[in-house]
């Protein structure tokens, strides 16, 4: 009830390519979707974040498809760029009385954009 | 800047011998947790804090310690390493109305 499932595991993809990354969620009380990105000896970092009342979220080459009813959520990176070479954690958490609640993660998927 | 502040970023260190992560975060967050990141399994979460003096187990707890004295900090107490600590550990404090996740640099330990 609790896991975000994310795939692919690891993802080449060459330059100016769209990528994709998958996750499926199992708690229906989650409303908080955020995806993070993590360079190489860096920590993870906010990217983009969605809530389930929309089905997409634009930010620039990255956008987040919401699809509630079967419970997936996908992030896509248009023309990727070198420099968008890092691993991408989904994630999702839901917001109660007193707050956020844990935010659980899925595996992560390491992206590597070829010149 | 805001930020997460970890020490130390790499340690090295033997099967029983105590250590302490140090973590510090100057954003006046209520919310502080550790995570340790390992491959295939994405970040686990440690131990959370809600406030000053309320620390509860997250997923993997066993064989860690926290303590939350003051606002601005959060340890992270190995007592007695194992092998099976070896990763890299991350603090976060979290902003209250985004949700928002602020991770330190992380902290990579090894333990032979």
């Amino acid at each position: 009830q609790q896991q975000v499932k994310q795939s692919p595991q690891s993802l080449i993809v060459q330059k100016g390519g769209i990528s994709i990354i998958n996750c499926a969620y199992e708690n229906t009380a989650f409303d908080y979707f955020p995806w993070y990105q993590q360079f190489p000896g860096k920590g993870p970092a906010l990217l983009i974040a969605i809530r389930p009342d929309v089905s997409e979220k634009k930010e620039g080459r990255f956008t987040i498809s919401f699809n509630k009813s079967a419970k997936q959520f996908s992030l896509h990176i248009m023309d990727s760029q070198p420099g968008d070479s890092a691993t991408y954690f989904c994630a999702a958490s839901k917001r109660g009385g007193t707050g956020f609640q844990k935010l659980v993660f899925g595996t992560g998927t390491r992206l590597l954009v070829s010149p | 800047e805001a930020q997460v502040t970890q020490n130390p970023r790499y340690l090295i260190t033997v099967t029983g011998k105590k250590l302490t992560v140090t973590c510090s975060q100057n954003m006046n967050h209520e919310y502080m947790s550790w995570y340790r990141q390992d491959p295939g399994l994405g970040l686990r979460q440690i131990y959370y804090s809600m406030n000053v003096e309320v620390t509860d187990k997250g997923d993997v707890p066993e064989g860690y310690k926290v303590s939350r004295k003051e606002k601005r900090n959060f340890p992270l107490i190995l007592e007695s390493p194992s092998p099976n600590q070896t990763s890299l550990y991350f603090c976060t404090s979290r902003h209250p109305n985004t949700g928002e996740l602020f991770f330190g640099e992380g902290s990579r330990l090894t333990v032979l």
